[in-house]
């Protein structure tokens, strides 16, 4: 069965200072990877995914997530967060071509001045 | 384009009455998805919808129906409202399984 792992809860953070959120999953088959950000009171919206090709993904306000198959990880970072990356992150995966998702439990980022 | 709309945004019901929250889309997407998100639990799927005429359970879908007579449209109904029903309520839409899933914005339901 395939499961997704967010190794975080919580990750509290200063303003301009470096963040990775760790997602691990596991599935004996080829997967989509995606990392969808809930800002507070909203729904959730897509941050990067990958499907193909480039193991790293980028986005563009600045994230990056990298596809690593041989530790089955697609763990998200950013260089510099600001206040506005405040929210909840949440990583998921689509494995063997199934008709849904599998959701992980989110990472509460809290970017603090 | 509106995406994916959802109505209403609040409500509070009491035990035991019924209500049906309803979920539009205009991409022409086939699937649809309704989940629920409490608090430190990320997200439980519902139901899901793979074309009009067409639903299938999710993980969590005791105490709701749903149905799919158009692509647009996919309302979720509770039957008999309890309070461990209270939560927020996301519809979704994608092309496909392996696709981005666009969401609305969510309803907020308290049941008392």
């Amino acid at each position: 069965a395939q499961s997704v792992t967010q190794l975080d809860s919580q990750v509290p953070v200063f303003e301009e200072a470096p963040v990775e959120l760790r997602c691990n999953y596991s599935s004996s088959v080829s997967v989509y990877l995606f990392w969808y950000v809930q800002y507070p009171n909203q729904g959730l919206q897509l941050l990067l995914k990958y499907l193909s090709g480039s193991t790293l993904v980028e986005s563009i306000n600045g994230f990056e997530a990298e596809f690593n198959k041989s530790q089955t990880s697609f763990h998200l970072r950013k260089p510099s967060v600001h206040i506005s990356d405040t929210a909840e992150y949440f990583c998921a995966v689509n494995a063997g071509n199934n008709r849904k998702l599998i959701w992980g439990l989110g990472t509460s980022l809290a970017v603090n001045p | 384009n509106a995406g994916v709309t959802q109505t209403p945004k609040f409500r509070i019901l009491k035990i035991g009455q019924s209500m049906t929250l309803q979920c539009t889309q205009d991409m022409n997407h086939n699937y649809m998805y309704w989940y629920r998100q409490d608090p430190g639990m990320g997200l439980k799927l519902i139901y899901y919808s793979v074309g009009a005429g067409i639903t299938d359970k999710g993980e969590v879908p005791n105490g709701y129906n749903v149905s799919r007579s158009t692509t647009e449209d996919f309302p979720l109904r509770l039957e008999l409202a309890a309070p461990s029903q209270t939560s927020v309520y996301f519809c979704a839409s994608s092309y496909s399984g392996q696709d981005t899933q666009y969401f609305g914005p969510g309803t907020r339901l308290t049941v008392l």
